[in-house]
């Protein structure tokens, strides 16, 4: 079972234009992280969102976070050619010692110079 | 560069054998974490280690198992391989056993024939 759905499944744009890409779950987690992805390389983490409604800016990346903590989106402004890659969102449950991601299945997104 | 190493690179192998991924953490880090990452399934945890001890277990078959060394290194053993076991496995390490950021390995491909 997909636990975290991602939109669109792949994206591609000119160089300058705005995107946004989705992230819903049927399920509350207690945080939510976004990570970036090139080829022959490993996630990398973006952001952590925590709190309901949270909105979380990296440079022209902007993260926010579902009130009930099911659901993200991430929206990129000006988009550059260096913004090309996978982007992952995953859902955090922590706690007893232990701390598991559960990752949706990713937006391609190619930025056309 | 993440910090977190892994070898092989890449493995291609035939089914029905055996191989052993190898993972070293970032210096410190105490939690090692793999996945395996293949284009249906998306980005799926397997497995948590701590200090040495099993701490949390996600989508693995009972094919493969895992364990940390007293050094903190750990491997991935994957048995009696089946075509579907094509994929990407990321290991990824943290500071503790319930922190929010995991640094993940370059990967190893493994492909099965």
């Amino acid at each position: 079972t997909q636990l975290l759905e991602q939109s669109p499944q792949f994206l591609s744009i000119q160089e300058g234009e705005n995107l946004t890409v989705y992230c819903n779950s049927s399920s509350v987690f207690s945080s939510l992280q976004w990570y970036r992805q090139e080829p022959g390389e490993g996630p990398v983490l973006l952001v952590t969102v925590v709190t309901g409604g949270e909105v979380k800016k990296l440079k022209r990346l902007t993260f926010q976070f579902g009130d009930a903590r099911k659901d993200s989106s991430l929206h990129i402004t000006a988009a550059q050619p260096g913004d090309t890659g996978l982007y992952l969102c995953a859902g955090v449950h922590s706690g007893a010692g232990s701390y598991q991601l559960t990752f949706g299945k990713g937006t391609k997104l190619s930025v056309i110079p | 560069d993440s910090g977190v190493t892994q070898t092989p690179k890449h493995l291609i192998t035939a089914t029905g054998q055996r191989v052993t991924l190898r993972c070293s953490p970032r210096s410190g880090d105490l939690s090692v974490y793999w996945y395996q990452q293949s284009l249906d399934q998306g980005l799926q945890f397997l497995i948590q280690y701590y200090n040495g001890e099993e701490r949390a277990k996600g989508n693995i078959l009972e094919r493969f198992s895992a364990q940390q060394f007293p050094d903190l290194h750990s491997e991935l053993n994957l048995s009696s391989l089946e075509l579907g076991d094509s994929a990407l496995y990321f290991c990824a390490s943290s500071v503790d056993r319930a922190t929010d950021t995991q640094y993940f390995g370059p990967g190893t491909r493994l492909t099965v024939l």
